[in-house]
């Protein structure tokens, strides 16, 4: 059984663009959420979809927004880059909405912001 | 929001020592979740664990959520065990996890 894939795994990007993440969750999961992972912050929650709708949304600007399709696939889309962006950006597929519901990540993709 | 709070920070082991982790969190959850991460950035869920003890091999962990804390027990580490281990909860409807900080082990041969 394939695990959650994230494209790209590395990427650098320069201040004022913009990049797309995807993130292709475990075959049957049907939610996704993204986290971002930085040395002074942690692990934050960036946001969560089930079944193409967001359900969460973390603390982060709107320059951070994401989606999710009819297959589960997840985007998330960071707009505008500032440097403080560059970070490691992990999804995590489940398979229901809530309850015991195990988090599955994927290796996560690494931005840099110069 | 809900704080976690993980302790120790660091922890240096000697191949083959055991080592406790901590987790206090200032609210009731729903969710509670250990996670290691390896040097590559891979966080591995080890345990779904909102109350009660479950064991898996070497680790084992206890969440007594009346008091709000978790523990983590690593037996016989070894090298392979190095990495950052992660408290994560959840309290809400949903998937939302709030992480603790971590903490960072390392195992010497």
């Amino acid at each position: 059984k394939a695990g959650v894939t994230q494209t790209p795994r590395y990427l650098i990007k320069t201040r004022g663009q913009q990049v797309t993440l995807s993130c292709s969750p475990i075959s049957g999961h049907r939610s996704v959420s993204w986290y971002q992972q930085t040395p002074g912050q942690g692990l934050q929650f960036l946001f969560e979809y089930f079944s193409e709708t967001q359900r969460n949304k973390g603390n982060f600007p709107g320059r951070f927004s994401g989606r999710q399709f009819s297959n589960s696939r997840s985007e998330m889309n960071v707009s505008t880059l500032e440097l403080g962006d560059s970070a490691l950006y992990l999804c995590a597929s489940s398979l229901m909405a809530s309850g015991a519901n195990v988090l599955t990540f994927g290796a996560g993709s690494r931005l840099t912001v110069l | 929001g809900i704080q976690v709070e993980q302790s120790p920070p660091d922890l240096i082991l000697q191949e083959g020592a055991n080592s406790t982790l901590r987790c206090n969190f200032s609210d009731s959850v729903n969710n509670l979740q250990w996670f290691h991460q390896n040097p590559w950035g891979q966080l591995i869920n080890l345990f779904y664990i909102p109350s009660g003890t479950k064991q898996n091999g070497r680790l084992s962990a206890t969440t007594v959520a009346t008091e709000r804390y978790s523990l983590l027990y690593i037996s016989s580490s070894q090298t392979t065990d190095s990495g950052v281990y992660f408290c994560a909860v959840g309290w809400e409807y949903g998937n939302k996890l709030v992480f603790g900080a971590g903490t960072i082990l390392r195992v010497k041969s």
